[in-house]
């Protein structure tokens, strides 16, 4: 069966640390990739997508993302965190072959301390 | 604009009550899902609708759920004969286009089946 992996459940950071949040997926063949954010208290919002082109792809709020192929990956990063960015994080993955199923992840809450 | 919303916030039913989710999509938006998201995990899919053709119905897990958006706007998830396996947090999002794209989420109805 399709999976999508985030290999992080809980992480704690302090502001202006570095992150990167890992997510790998398990289908072979052409995906669309996003990853959603969910602030507290807040609805799932996007925050970027990748369709096709340019592997490294630049959302909202500082955040990016890199689609590597060889590896299933589609990893989040930003340089340097703020406060406001803790939130959970969800990875979704749309295989090829549907036209509108999402595989999620199963989250990663990131708490950053001030 | 007016985002998703969804109806009850919360519900609690006693095992074998039947309960109907109400989710009010961004309006003009064509496509309509509903998830399912257990405590601690990524929602799953359970329906899409495309105006009011419900195209795919292979994550609805049994048949007592059934899901309808007769005029291609507002949609309800009926549950019948509720199990405590039905609690979980159901989300609806919609979207502007056809299949995948940004979904914009509701803030989720809190099912506690007891």
């Amino acid at each position: 069966a399709q999976s999508v992996s985030q290999h992080n459940h809980h992480v704690i950071l302090s502001e202006a640390a570095s992150l990167e949040l890992g997510c790998n997926y398990s289908y072979g063949g052409t995906v669309n990739l996003f990853w959603y954010v969910q602030y507290p208290g807040q609805h799932l919002q996007l925050l970027l997508k990748y369709f096709s082109g340019d592997p490294l792809v630049k959302g909202i709020k500082g955040f990016e993302a890199e689609f590597i192929k060889s590896k299933f990956s589609f990893n989040l990063r930003k340089p340097s965190v703020q406060w406001s960015d803790t939130a959970e994080y969800f990875c979704a993955v749309n295989p090829g072959d549907s036209n509108y199923q999402l595989i999620w992840g199963a989250g990663t809450k990131l708490i950053i301390k001030p | 604009g007016a985002g998703v919303s969804q109806s009850p916030r919360y519900k609690v039913a006693k095992r074998g009550q039947d309960v109907a989710l109400r989710c009010d999509p961004i309006s003009g938006h064509v496509s309509l899902f509903w998830y399912q998201q257990a405590l601690g995990q990524g929602p799953e899919f359970l329906t899409y609708f495309q105006n009011e053709a419900q195209l795919d119905k292979s994550g609805l897990p049994s048949d007592r759920f059934f899901a309808e958006r007769p005029e291609g706007s507002v949609s309800t998830l009926k549950i019948q004969r509720t199990q405590q396996e039905d609690s979980a947090v159901y989300l609806c999002a919609s979207s502007p286009r056809q299949g995948v794209d940004e979904q914009f989420f509701g803030p989720g109805t809190r099912l506690t089946v007891l």
